[in-house]
């Protein structure tokens, strides 16, 4: 099935430490994105790539960082800079950046 | 930056009826999306408009694209308890970055 896979479905982060979020996707798309999602709120976006090998800081990027080595790839790395990482985080995709994004299933990551 | 009022931030109805909401922008955009998030899982894309005016519809969905190109409505008729969730709009200027709306939280009761 084509699809966006985020793994794991849930995570938890002791204080201090650096976890990585997976954003893995088979639809050929270009471009991806990560975004924060609080409850009750809207979507943030943290980080966006366009192409392979490229990426731009989105609304809140202090505290994460991510890497595009591989076109279906698009990992988020929290860090323990992230003072308040505990958020619903949803990764999508799309054809470029003109196109609607299609999104994943998310990952929650909570704070032991 | 751009800024996108959606509105109603919650909605709760009977089963059957009708349901409307909005969202509206500071700016012009040339893609409005709407999109329908359930608990737990990732926001999935419904209706995408392209033109200013264009009416389109998804089943029991209905959404149109303003003709100022500022806003956008999402409307559901006959409403089910499936229809249950946050129902998100999100609109695009050429070159720019999709911008979301706040959410609207629909519940429906049987």
């Amino acid at each position: 099935d084509g699809g966006i896979t985020q793994s794991p479905k849930y995570l938890f982060r002791k204080e201090g430490q650096n976890v990585t979020l997976s954003c893995e996707q088979n639809l050929n798309h270009d471009a991806m994105y990560w975004y924060r999602q609080d409850p009750g709120q809207g979507l943030r976006l943290i980080y966006y790539s366009q192409i392979v090998n490229d990426f731009q800081k989105g609304d809140i990027a202090e505290g994460y960082s991510v890497s595009r080595e591989k076109k279906e790839s698009f990992p988020l790395t929290v860090t323990s800079a992230q003072k308040n990482p505990t958020a619903f985080y949803l990764c999508a995709s799309s054809i470029n950046g003109n196109q609607p994004q299609h999104f994943g299933d998310g990952t929650r990551l909570s704070i032991l | 930056g751009q800024q996108l009022n959606q509105s109603p931030q919650s909605m709760f109805i009977q089963e059957g009826e009708d349901v409307s909401m909005n969202c509206t922008s500071s700016s012009i955009f040339n893609t409005w999306l709407w999109y329908k998030q359930e608990p737990g899982e990732g926001p999935v894309l419904l209706i995408a408009l392209y033109k200013a005016g264009e009416l389109t519809s998804n089943g029991r969905l209905t959404a149109q694209f303003g003709i100022t190109r500022k806003d956008s409505f999402l409307n559901i008729s006959a409403s089910i308890p499936s229809d249950v969730g946050i129902y998100f709009c999100a609109g695009q200027a050429s070159g720019s970055r999709l911008t979301f709306g706040e959410g609207t939280q629909l519940t429906v009761n049987p």
